[in-house]
């Protein structure tokens, strides 16, 4: 079976561009959270979705948005990229709303220059 | 609101040694509790996990964790290390905050292990 896939894995972007990430579930799987990943640090929570709906948000300002569609993928968007947005950005996903069942992908290493 | 905490940033360990990451956690109620690990470039994978019950848990990879809700405390173990268990650990609480269900990581503990 297919795990969580993301894509890109890779990519440069200058400040003040526009990135979008994308990230396909598990099939079967109905939940996609994103996670954001400094190096040096853990993970931290930007958004999830369940059922297409944005289930929780964490503390990133306005210029991160997600969206989940029909197939239950996902894309995670990125305005105005800042040099601090450089960072590994996680998908998990999960059967239901809940934290206990993720399959995290292997993410998309995002560089602004 | 939820925290952990790994005291430790980068641990060196010889191949057979035994080995122990240490987690504290802050969090209201009873925790659930995880541990990943990540090799370098790639996402996370589940070591193990705590939600109630037996307070020693068994994992994957001979890996174990005791979680001690006095010292609140989740810490990961292993008898004997092999030179493939180089990698950054993540202990992690998982709460829900109205209809949010995420996970709260740690810093992580970089392991090198000499042979």
């Amino acid at each position: 079976d297919a795990g969580v896939t993301q894509s890109p894995t890779h990519l440069i972007k200058t400040r003040g561009q526009h990135v979008t990430l994308r990230c396909s579930p598990i099939s079967g799987h109905k939940s996609v959270s994103w996670y954001q990943q400094v190096l040096g640090q853990g993970p931290q929570f930007i958004f999830q979705y369940y059922e297409k709906e944005e289930r929780g948000r964490g503390n990133f300002p306005d210029r991160f948005s997600a969206r989940q569609f029909p197939n239950y993928s996902s894309e995670l968007n990125v305005n105005a990229l800042l040099l601090g947005d450089s960072a590994l950005y996680l998908c998990a996903s999960s059967l239901e709303d809940r934290f206990y069942g993720y399959t995290f992908g292997s993410g998309t290493r995002l560089t602004v220059v | 609101a939820q925290s952990v905490t790994q005291p430790d940033i980068h641990i060196t360990v010889s191949e057979g040694a035994s080995l122990e990451l240490r987690c504290n956690y802050s969090y209201g109620a009873t925790p659930y509790l995880f541990w990943y690990v990540q090799s370098p470039g790639q996402g996370l994978q589940l070591l193990l996990k705590y939600f109630s019950g037996d307070t020693l848990v068994q994992g994957i990879k001979g890996f174990e964790a005791e979680f001690k809700r006095s010292q609140s405390s989740f810490n990961l173990r292993k008898p004997s290390v092999h030179w493939s268990d180089a990698a950054e650990y993540f202990c992690a609480v998982g709460a829900t905050t109205g209809t949010a269900s995420k996970l709260t990581f740690g810093t992580g503990t970089r392991l090198q292990v000499t042979l």
